[in-house]
């Protein structure tokens, strides 16, 4: 079925240092992909997306890498605060789906400070 | 402004019954979808609404429908509840229905405990 998948359910940095979450999508076939972040009793939150005829962008602080070849997405955070723990998840868009959002399960991510 | 509200934000209730989410979309936006997401997993796809109609449904089971009212609210039923359907669950409006580059913006959710 369709899937998007994470590598690493947990992940732990120290504040400052960098933060890398992979994501493993399954269909060659999706359009657009979207990282999101959600913290403790709330929906998630909109970060960064890439489509898919580009392979990177950046942001403030982070910055997606897509690579169709091995169809795998990250999701690199610069200089990690407390403030970015959460749960990260990556989703895919297709076209023929439209609005639907299709996520992977989560990566927890704790900043030790 | 406000973003998209949800309401209640708890409920429990016990198998057999049904249960009614409501859903209301940042001022402006005409598409409301729903989620399900069970403890420890991402969001799934329930149902996309736009102008009132459905314009997408995800592999749930016929127990659950929803509907969009003239004023781009929206209500969530699930009947017969099972224990399964224990989740937070999560409505997003955005701008528009159709295309995959509309920014979907999320609720705070409302978590069903079902007993």
């Amino acid at each position: 079925g369709e899937s998007v998948g994470l590598h690493l359910p947990t992940l732990s940095v120290q504040e400052g240092d960098n933060s890398i979450i992979n994501c493993a999508y399954s269909n060659s076939a999706s359009d657009y992909f979207i990282w999101y972040k959600q913290e403790s009793g709330k929906g998630p939150q909109f970060i960064i997306d890439i489509r898919s005829n580009m392979d990177k962008r950046q942001g403030q602080r982070v910055t997606v890498l897509l690579n169709k070849t091995v169809k795998h997405l990250s999701l690199q955070i610069a200089a990690t605060q407390p403030g970015d723990s959460a749960v990260y998840f990556c989703a895919e868009k297709r076209w023929e789906y439209g609005n639907k959002l299709v996520f992977g399960a989560g990566t927890i991510l704790r900043v030790k400070s | 402004d406000a973003g998209v509200t949800q309401s209640p934000t708890h409920l429990i209730k016990t198998r057999g019954q049904h249960v009614t989410l409501r859903c209301s979309p940042i001022s402006g936006h005409k598409s409301v979808s729903w989620y399900q997401q069970v403890l420890g997993q991402g969001p799934q796809f329930i149902f996309q609404y736009y102008e009132k109609e459905e314009r997408g449904r995800g592999n749930f089971p016929d127990r659950f429908s929803a509907r969009q009212f003239p004023n781009y609210s929206s209500e969530l039923n699930v009947n017969a509840l099972l224990l399964g359907d224990s989740a937070l669950y999560l409505c997003a409006s955005s701008l528009a229905g159709q295309g995959i580059y509309n920014e979907q913006f999320f609720g705070p959710g409302t978590r069903l405990t079902v007993l």
